[in-house]
Protein backbone atom coordinates (compact mmCIF):
# COMPACT_ATOMS: atom_id res chain seq x y z
CA UNK A 1 0.00 0.00 0.00
CA UNK A 2 1.30 3.62 -0.61
CA UNK A 3 1.27 6.67 1.50
CA UNK A 4 2.42 9.91 2.13
CA UNK A 5 3.10 11.83 5.32
CA UNK A 6 4.16 15.52 5.33
CA UNK A 7 5.23 16.20 8.92
CA UNK A 8 4.01 19.92 10.01
CA UNK A 9 0.93 20.96 8.23
CA UNK A 10 2.47 24.99 8.86
CA UNK A 11 5.75 25.95 8.47
CA UNK A 12 6.95 29.89 8.22
CA UNK A 13 10.21 30.50 7.85
CA UNK A 14 11.59 34.67 7.25
CA UNK A 15 12.64 35.76 4.10
CA UNK A 16 15.88 34.87 3.03
CA UNK A 17 15.86 31.25 5.42
CA UNK A 18 16.05 27.96 4.31
CA UNK A 19 12.75 26.65 3.70
CA UNK A 20 12.62 22.04 4.68
CA UNK A 21 9.02 20.67 4.10
CA UNK A 22 9.12 17.08 5.17
CA UNK A 23 8.13 14.40 3.17
CA UNK A 24 8.04 10.52 4.36
CA UNK A 25 6.32 7.71 2.31
CA UNK A 26 5.10 3.82 1.99
CA UNK A 27 5.73 2.22 -1.22
CA UNK A 28 6.14 -1.75 -1.94
CA UNK A 29 7.66 -1.01 -4.98
CA UNK A 30 10.39 1.54 -6.05
CA UNK A 31 7.95 4.38 -6.36
CA UNK A 32 7.63 7.62 -8.31
CA UNK A 33 7.67 10.69 -5.93
CA UNK A 34 6.56 14.32 -6.81
CA UNK A 35 6.39 17.68 -5.43
CA UNK A 36 3.40 19.80 -6.20
CA UNK A 37 2.09 23.51 -5.10
CA UNK A 38 -0.69 25.35 -5.18
CA UNK A 39 -1.54 28.47 -4.84
CA UNK A 40 -5.20 30.47 -3.31
CA UNK A 41 -7.65 29.23 -6.27
CA UNK A 42 -5.33 27.57 -8.81
CA UNK A 43 -4.75 24.75 -9.67
CA UNK A 44 -1.42 22.64 -8.09
CA UNK A 45 1.52 22.54 -10.11
CA UNK A 46 4.47 20.27 -10.60
CA UNK A 47 7.55 21.90 -8.58
CA UNK A 48 9.47 18.63 -9.19
CA UNK A 49 9.27 15.09 -9.61
CA UNK A 50 11.72 11.55 -9.01
CA UNK A 51 11.36 8.17 -11.07
CA UNK A 52 14.15 7.16 -11.48
CA UNK A 53 18.42 7.93 -11.62
CA UNK A 54 19.57 11.09 -10.01
CA UNK A 55 18.16 11.34 -6.61
CA UNK A 56 18.53 14.45 -5.77
CA UNK A 57 16.31 16.42 -8.08
CA UNK A 58 16.07 20.14 -9.10
CA UNK A 59 13.16 21.62 -9.97
CA UNK A 60 11.15 25.27 -11.04
CA UNK A 61 11.40 28.01 -8.31
CA UNK A 62 14.84 27.26 -7.08
CA UNK A 63 13.28 23.92 -5.12
CA UNK A 64 15.24 20.71 -5.27
CA UNK A 65 14.74 17.38 -3.14
CA UNK A 66 16.73 14.06 -2.48
CA UNK A 67 15.07 10.61 -2.77
CA UNK A 68 16.47 8.82 0.35
CA UNK A 69 15.48 5.18 -0.10
CA UNK A 70 16.80 4.26 3.32
CA UNK A 71 14.89 6.67 5.15
CA UNK A 72 12.07 6.77 2.87
CA UNK A 73 12.00 10.31 2.43
CA UNK A 74 11.67 12.96 -0.06
CA UNK A 75 12.20 16.20 1.54
CA UNK A 76 11.41 19.56 -0.51
CA UNK A 77 14.33 22.21 0.09
CA UNK A 78 15.22 25.49 -0.67
CA UNK A 79 17.86 27.79 0.21
CA UNK A 80 16.39 31.44 0.47
CA UNK A 81 12.57 31.80 1.06
CA UNK A 82 11.17 34.64 -1.51
CA UNK A 83 7.55 35.88 -0.34
CA UNK A 84 6.13 34.23 -3.39
CA UNK A 85 6.86 30.58 -2.07
CA UNK A 86 3.89 31.63 0.55
CA UNK A 87 1.72 28.10 -0.63
CA UNK A 88 0.16 24.78 0.19
CA UNK A 89 2.65 22.48 -1.21
CA UNK A 90 2.01 18.69 -1.22
CA UNK A 91 4.07 15.69 -1.70
CA UNK A 92 2.94 12.79 -3.68
CA UNK A 93 4.12 9.12 -4.64
CA UNK A 94 2.74 6.90 -7.34
CA UNK A 95 3.61 3.33 -7.78
CA UNK A 96 1.89 2.52 -11.09
CA UNK A 97 2.07 6.24 -12.76
CA UNK A 98 -1.70 6.44 -13.38
CA UNK A 99 -2.88 6.62 -9.64
CA UNK A 100 -0.95 9.91 -6.98
CA UNK A 101 -1.41 9.62 -3.38
CA UNK A 102 -0.96 12.67 -1.91
CA UNK A 103 -0.16 14.01 1.48
CA UNK A 104 -2.56 16.03 3.44
CA UNK A 105 -0.36 19.29 2.90
CA UNK A 106 2.09 22.10 4.21
CA UNK A 107 0.94 25.52 4.37
CA UNK A 108 4.49 27.73 4.21
CA UNK A 109 4.42 31.26 5.27
CA UNK A 110 7.10 33.49 4.88
CA UNK A 111 7.63 36.19 7.23
CA UNK A 112 9.14 39.57 5.73
CA UNK B 1 -6.55 24.83 -24.61
CA UNK B 2 -3.56 26.06 -23.11
CA UNK B 3 -4.46 24.24 -19.68
CA UNK B 4 -6.73 21.72 -18.26
CA UNK B 5 -9.95 23.50 -18.01
CA UNK B 6 -12.72 22.51 -15.84
CA UNK B 7 -16.37 24.07 -15.50
CA UNK B 8 -18.31 25.64 -13.87
CA UNK B 9 -15.32 26.68 -10.99
CA UNK B 10 -17.96 27.03 -8.33
CA UNK B 11 -21.07 25.27 -7.61
CA UNK B 12 -23.75 25.10 -5.40
CA UNK B 13 -26.49 22.57 -4.74
CA UNK B 14 -29.23 21.65 -2.71
CA UNK B 15 -28.99 18.39 -0.93
CA UNK B 16 -30.42 15.74 -3.48
CA UNK B 17 -30.16 17.51 -6.38
CA UNK B 18 -27.99 15.92 -8.95
CA UNK B 19 -24.36 17.77 -10.11
CA UNK B 20 -22.08 17.44 -13.45
CA UNK B 21 -18.83 18.88 -13.65
CA UNK B 22 -16.97 19.00 -16.70
CA UNK B 23 -13.34 18.78 -17.35
CA UNK B 24 -11.66 19.79 -21.00
CA UNK B 25 -8.11 18.15 -20.62
CA UNK B 26 -5.28 19.43 -22.96
CA UNK B 27 -5.61 18.72 -26.70
CA UNK B 28 -4.22 15.13 -27.24
CA UNK B 29 -3.86 13.79 -23.93
CA UNK B 30 -4.34 10.78 -23.12
CA UNK B 31 -4.45 9.88 -19.31
CA UNK B 32 -7.26 11.84 -17.52
CA UNK B 33 -8.05 11.47 -13.66
CA UNK B 34 -10.32 12.97 -10.98
CA UNK B 35 -9.46 13.97 -7.44
CA UNK B 36 -11.48 15.15 -4.58
CA UNK B 37 -9.84 17.47 -2.52
CA UNK B 38 -11.97 18.65 1.02
CA UNK B 39 -10.76 21.35 2.97
CA UNK B 40 -7.81 21.22 4.91
CA UNK B 41 -6.61 17.65 2.37
CA UNK B 42 -4.86 16.48 0.17
CA UNK B 43 -6.68 15.18 -3.32
CA UNK B 44 -7.68 12.35 -2.93
CA UNK B 45 -7.97 9.73 -6.43
CA UNK B 46 -11.47 9.62 -7.30
CA UNK B 47 -11.11 7.24 -11.35
CA UNK B 48 -8.37 7.28 -14.57
CA UNK B 49 -9.24 7.18 -17.68
CA UNK B 50 -6.89 6.17 -20.74
CA UNK B 51 -8.29 7.72 -23.51
CA UNK B 52 -12.36 6.62 -23.54
CA UNK B 53 -11.30 3.38 -21.67
CA UNK B 54 -12.11 3.79 -17.15
CA UNK B 55 -9.07 1.71 -16.43
CA UNK B 56 -9.52 2.81 -12.74
CA UNK B 57 -12.33 3.77 -10.40
CA UNK B 58 -11.38 2.48 -7.19
CA UNK B 59 -11.79 6.16 -5.34
CA UNK B 60 -15.34 6.17 -6.02
CA UNK B 61 -16.33 6.52 -2.79
CA UNK B 62 -20.43 5.23 -3.65
CA UNK B 63 -22.42 4.48 -6.50
CA UNK B 64 -23.68 7.83 -6.24
CA UNK B 65 -20.41 9.23 -8.12
CA UNK B 66 -20.16 8.23 -11.75
CA UNK B 67 -17.32 9.32 -14.34
CA UNK B 68 -17.54 9.18 -18.32
CA UNK B 69 -15.17 10.15 -21.03
CA UNK B 70 -16.94 8.90 -24.33
CA UNK B 71 -14.65 9.88 -26.93
CA UNK B 72 -11.60 9.95 -24.85
CA UNK B 73 -11.10 13.76 -24.71
CA UNK B 74 -13.83 15.40 -22.47
CA UNK B 75 -14.75 14.17 -19.13
CA UNK B 76 -17.55 14.17 -16.88
CA UNK B 77 -18.03 13.77 -13.24
CA UNK B 78 -21.68 13.16 -12.35
CA UNK B 79 -22.87 12.89 -8.92
CA UNK B 80 -26.53 11.63 -7.97
CA UNK B 81 -28.02 12.89 -4.99
CA UNK B 82 -25.82 15.57 -3.44
CA UNK B 83 -24.89 14.79 0.42
CA UNK B 84 -22.91 17.32 2.54
CA UNK B 85 -19.85 15.11 2.72
CA UNK B 86 -19.81 15.56 -1.05
CA UNK B 87 -18.74 19.24 -0.30
CA UNK B 88 -14.90 19.42 -2.03
CA UNK B 89 -13.08 20.66 -4.91
CA UNK B 90 -12.92 18.58 -7.68
CA UNK B 91 -9.39 18.36 -9.43
CA UNK B 92 -9.19 17.19 -13.25
CA UNK B 93 -5.64 16.78 -14.34
CA UNK B 94 -4.58 14.99 -17.79
CA UNK B 95 -1.22 13.53 -19.16
CA UNK B 96 0.17 13.22 -22.40
CA UNK B 97 0.79 9.30 -21.47
CA UNK B 98 0.68 7.66 -18.51
CA UNK B 99 2.45 9.59 -15.87
CA UNK B 100 4.91 6.49 -15.64
CA UNK B 101 6.45 6.79 -18.89
CA UNK B 102 8.03 10.09 -17.42
CA UNK B 103 5.35 12.66 -18.11
CA UNK B 104 3.65 14.87 -16.07
CA UNK B 105 0.28 15.27 -14.98
CA UNK B 106 -1.17 18.84 -15.18
CA UNK B 107 -4.23 20.17 -13.06
CA UNK B 108 -6.83 22.30 -13.64
CA UNK B 109 -8.29 24.65 -11.19
CA UNK B 110 -11.40 22.47 -10.22
CA UNK B 111 -14.38 23.11 -9.14
CA UNK B 112 -15.73 24.09 -6.26
CA UNK B 113 -18.67 21.70 -4.90
CA UNK B 114 -21.17 23.13 -1.89
CA UNK B 115 -23.80 20.88 -0.72
CA UNK B 116 -26.15 22.91 1.50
Amino acid sequence: AQSVTQLGSHVSVSEGALVLLRCNYSSSVPPYLFWYVQYPNQGLQLLLKYTTGATLVKGINGFEAEFKKSETSFHLTKPSAHMSDAAEYFCAVSESGNQFYFGTGTSLTVIP
Amino acid sequence: GAGVSQSPRYKVAKRGQDVALRCDPISGHVSLFWYQQALGQGPEFLTYFQNEAQLDKSGLPSDRFFAERPEGSVSTLKIQRTQQEDSAVYLCASSLRPVRLNTEAFFGQGTRLTVV
